[in-house]
């Protein structure tokens, strides 16, 4: 069975800088996406970027970009300029064609003005 | 750029009584899905439904939900009798089915169990 692990319960960081978020996967598979979700306080589900496993070249979506390491199973989400609009909780998740969505245990980031 | 639609947004129910969740996919989408999250908690995969029946479930699934796509454009969950234990946020979700498309997920309805 696939899983996903975030490592990081919390994260902070101050406005205008750079975070990165870390997510590990498993799965026997080849062919897969993965995904950052994020999760503001009204609870939203909000796709942020997202990563085709086939695909060498890493994702980036404007201040978001991934550093996908298919070898190691990591799939980091870095954020630059952070903003106080992306305080949030963040979920790595994993997926397969139309099958369902297996989801990490999340990372809370908050953003320090 | 379409939606996902969920109500209603809160439900407050006694435990015991049956609850209906109630969804309307994106239009042209096939794949449809419940997911859970306790407070605190990750997201959880509940069910998939395709093509009008169920193309997998977890073992939260159990006897007591169902999903129902009535009438092409409305896709429910209902729990039977409900339990405090399914206090949680439920989100459905759909997709197009192909692998380029991801899930987009509605706002939830957040369901409190008294």
């Amino acid at each position: 069975a696939q899983t996903v692990t975030q490592s990081q319960p919390e994260m902070s960081v101050q406005e205008a800088e750079t975070v990165t978020l870390s997510c590990t996967y498993d799965t026997s598979e080849s062919d897969y996406y993965l995904f950052w979700y994020k999760q503001p306080p009204s609870r939203q589900m909000i796709l942020v970027i997202r990563q085709e496993a086939y695909k060498q070249q890493n994702a980036t979506e404007n201040r978001f970009s991934v550093n996908f390491q298919k070898a190691a199973k990591s799939f980091s989400l870095k954020i630059s300029d952070s903003q106080l609009g992306d305080a949030a909780m963040y979920f790595c998740a994993y997926g397969r064609g139309a099958q369902k969505l297996v989801f990490g245990q999340g990372t809370r980031l908050t953003i320090n003005p | 750029e379409p939606e996902v639609t969920q109500t209603p947004s809160h439900q407050v129910t006694q435990m015991g009584q049956e609850v209906i969740l109630r969804c309307v996919p994106i239009s042209n989408h096939l794949y449809f899905y419940w997911y859970r999250q306790i407070l605190g908690q990750k997201v959880e995969f509940l069910v998939s439904f395709y093509n009008n029946e169920i193309s997998e479930k977890s073992e939260i699934f159990d006897d007591q939900f169902s999903v129902e796509r009535p009438d092409g454009s409305n896709f429910t969950l209902k729990i039977r009798s409900t339990k405090l234990e399914d206090s949680a946020m439920y989100f459905c979700a759909s997709s197009e089915g192909t692998v380029s498309i991801p899930q987009h997920f509605g706002d939830g309805t957040r369901l409190s169990i008294l």
